[in-house]
């Protein structure tokens, strides 16, 4: 079955703390994508991050970084320093070699000034 | 650059009426999504065109539901007749390579169905 998995409904934090966001996906195929897309209050979604099943290596864009685990079939997203700004929710995606792109369910961020 | 345009953003309509959802998708882009988003069901894809042929409509919940895209800029999808589960947020969604490609989303219309 294909499946992404996003166990964190909501999560409230202070500003400048640190935050991880967890993605755990399941999928038969060797070859898939996975997504993280933030959909801030204004409603639409703005992807952030690809990476696709064969590049392990982790990425770091500014204050957010990415940990991709195949061991563990886990894509987290960790945002370092946070800000006001960031809160929205934030959406991993799995897309495989049938043209499928699977949604998690999302994660709430609230950042607290 | 603008980006993909929704229209309207809002729409409240009775049971059993028609209603039509637009789109425009960022020029040079040759993919289309359309994508639904509710509560219960997260964001599930409806249909998704290439080069204004419609590729994938697995998504499409039923009869009720059709999409139309009738030239590279313009795209609708019409829900007739409507009812209240159809009740979310529409999504219309391109990219210039397909949907291994980044997604740009619109912001999206919030159809509410009394």
């Amino acid at each position: 079955a294909q499946k992404v998995t996003q166990a964190q409904t909501e999560i409230s934090v202070v500003e400048k703390e640190d935050v991880t966001l967890d993605c755990v996906y399941e999928t038969r195929d060797t070859t898939y994508y996975l997504f993280w897309y933030k959909q801030p209050p204004s409603g639409e979604l703005v992807f952030l991050i690809r990476r696709n099943s064969f590049d392990e290596q982790n990425e770091i864009s500014g204050r957010y970084s990415w940990n991709f685990q195949k061991s563990t079939s886990s894509f987290n997203f960790t945002i370092t320093a946070s800000q006001v700004v960031d809160s929205a929710v934030y959406f991993c995606a799995l897309l495989n070699r049938d043209d499928k792109i699977i949604f998690g369910k999302g994660t709430r961020l609230h950042i607290l000034p | 650059d603008a980006g993909v345009i929704q229209s309207p953003r809002h729409e409240v309509t009775e049971m059993g009426q028609e209603v039509t959802l637009r789109c425009k998708p960022i020029s040079g882009h040759d993919y289309l999504f359309w994508y639904r988003q509710t509560m219960m069901r997260g964001l599930e894809l409806l249909i998704y065109f290439n080069n204004n042929v419609p590729i994938d409509d697995s998504g499409m919940p039923e009869d009720r539901f059709s999409a139309k895209m009738p030239n590279a800029s313009f795209s609708t999808l019409k829900i007739q007749p409507s009812e209240p589960r159809d009740s979310a947020v529409y999504f219309c969604a391109s990219s210039r390579q397909g949907i291994y490609s980044p997604l740009h989303f619109g912001n999206g219309t919030r159809l509410t169905v009394t």
